[in-house]
């Protein structure tokens, strides 16, 4: 089955530096990674999402890139603030014809110092 | 809409005691799933439901059961807890399961099994 790895598990910022969180998987079929946001005492919540076909994403300050051949794909955050503090997700997910079971990584929790 | 609802949002039980824990989503959507968040283990899917009287088990299904007699509800059932079902458990939506797109979680349940 699929494999997800993501790195740092801990990342602390200042306001306004970039923050990268990186992730790896495992299976060559995956076609789809989401990223989520997990605020204090909620749900995730998706805050970018890339496809296979695509190799970059942009979203105001936040955007994703995607390696098919190294297997890696990463969110960049720029601009950085404090309401960005946040546990974020990964994931990756075979689309039709294989598993539509998500496979998550282990989180990452972003602290953005004022 | 509300979206995704769970409760109850806490929970205290002791070592033996069954409870259900209330999934439900007014979208239609198709896919609902259910997963634990323990620390630095990220989300492991539990069950997961692809429509209404399908149910299938994911990644760390023991100690629990489902059904999903309509497209609506996706309880999960504690039969006998046991401290090591401590955790946080997300409930999640998808209007197409195969297909990858965004999923919609839940606020979570936090329960503690004494």
């Amino acid at each position: 089955g699929e494999n997800v790895e993501q790195h740092p598990s801990t990342l602390s910022v200042q306001e306004g530096d970039s923050a990268v969180i990186k992730c790896t998987y495992s299976d060559s079929a995956s076609n789809y990674f989401p990223w989520y946001k997990q605020e204090l005492g909620k749900g995730p919540q998706l805050i970018i999402d890339i496809r296979s076909n695509v190799g970059e994403k942009k979203d105001q300050r936040i955007a994703v890139t995607l390696n098919k051949t190294a297997k890696h794909f990463s969110l960049h955050i720029t601009e950085t603030q404090p309401e960005d503090s946040a546990v974020y997700f990964c994931a990756a997910r075979v689309g039709p014809g294989g598993s539509y079971i998500p496979t998550f990584g282990r989180g990452t929790s972003l602290i953005v110092h004022p | 809409n509300a979206g995704v609802t769970q409760t109850p949002k806490f929970q205290v039980l002791k070592t033996g005691q069954s409870m259900t824990l209330q999934c439900a989503q007014d979208m239609n959507h198709e896919y609902m799933s259910w997963y634990r968040q323990d620390p630095g283990m990220g989300l492991r899917l539990i069950h997961y439901s692809v429509g209404a009287g399908i149910t299938d088990q994911g990644e760390v299904p023991n100690g629990y059961n489902v059904s999903r007699s309509t497209t609506e509800d996706f309880p999960l059932r504690l039969l006998s807890a046991a401290p090591s079902q401590t955790s946080v458990y997300f409930c999640a939506s998808n209007p197409d399961p195969f297909n990858p797109n965004e999923q919609f979680f839940g606020p979570g349940t936090r329960l503690t099994v004494l």
